[in-house]
């Protein structure tokens, strides 16, 4: 069965920091997708990345990167210089094959300025 | 681009009611998903439907059922409700035509509370 697992409730900063979220993932499948979603106050949940499990190059998009280890079963996601706006709760997915997406419990955020 | 939109934005209801929830899907997305999400808690994963019938469901009870339209929208339907079906329900939508186009994009939520 999958699992996702976000160890840190929540972190707290202070502006300009940077700050990474840790998400360690659990599958059979070879083939399987990863996703970040980020959840601000309104509650609405937004799409920030998808990986696929054959494709384990990093990407970095602006302030944000995404450290994908097949080795550790581990997707990470770095804020770099934190802004107040970042604050939301952030969630890592996980989808086998074409199955649904499974969700972390999350991750709270508070970047205080 | 019109996003996922969803109806009602909030909603109170009493034990043993029954409600309905509306969903409609991305612009070109044909498949839309339905999930749970408690407070404090990771959303889960309710049913999915595709071609206008339920492809997948999650584990619910049949008091949760559902409906897709032949425009791709679609309905949620929560009956005898318990004090515990209160959540934000998310409907998210997502494309099966072809490969990478099947990231779920998700609604704005509607927040159900049963008194």
């Amino acid at each position: 069965a999958q699992k996702v697992t976000q160890a840190q409730t929540e972190i707290s900063v202070v502006e300009k920091e940077d700050v990474t979220l840790d998400c360690v993932y659990e599958t059979r499948d070879t083939t399987y997708y990863l996703f970040w979603y980020k959840q601000p106050p309104s509650g609405e949940l937004v799409f920030l990345i998808r990986r696929n499990s054959f494709d384990e190059q990093n990407e970095i998009s602006g302030r944000y990167s995404w450290n994908f280890q097949k080795s550790t079963s581990s997707f990470n996601f770095t804020i770099t210089a934190s802004q107040v706006v970042d604050s939301a709760v952030y969630f890592c997915a996980l989808r086998e094959g074409y199955s649904t997406l499974t969700f972390g419990k999350g991750t709270m955020l508070l970047v205080s300025p | 681009d019109a996003g996922v939109t969803q109806s009602p934005t909030h909603l109170i209801k009493t034990r043993g009611q029954q409600v309905t929830l509306r969903c409609s899907p991305k612009s070109g997305h044909d498949t839309v998903s339905w999930y749970q999400q408690a407070l404090g808690q990771g959303p889960q994963f309710i049913f999915q439907y595709y071609e206008e019938e339920e492809r997948q469901r999650g584990n619910f009870p049949d008091r949760f059922s559902g409906h897709q339209f032949p425009n791709y929208s679609s309905e949620l339907n929560v009956n005898a409700l318990l004090l515990g079906d209160s959540a934000l329900y998310l409907c998210a939508s997502s494309s099966r035509r072809a490969p990478g186009t099947d990231t779920q994009y998700f609604g704005p939520g509607t927040r159900l509370t049963v008194l």
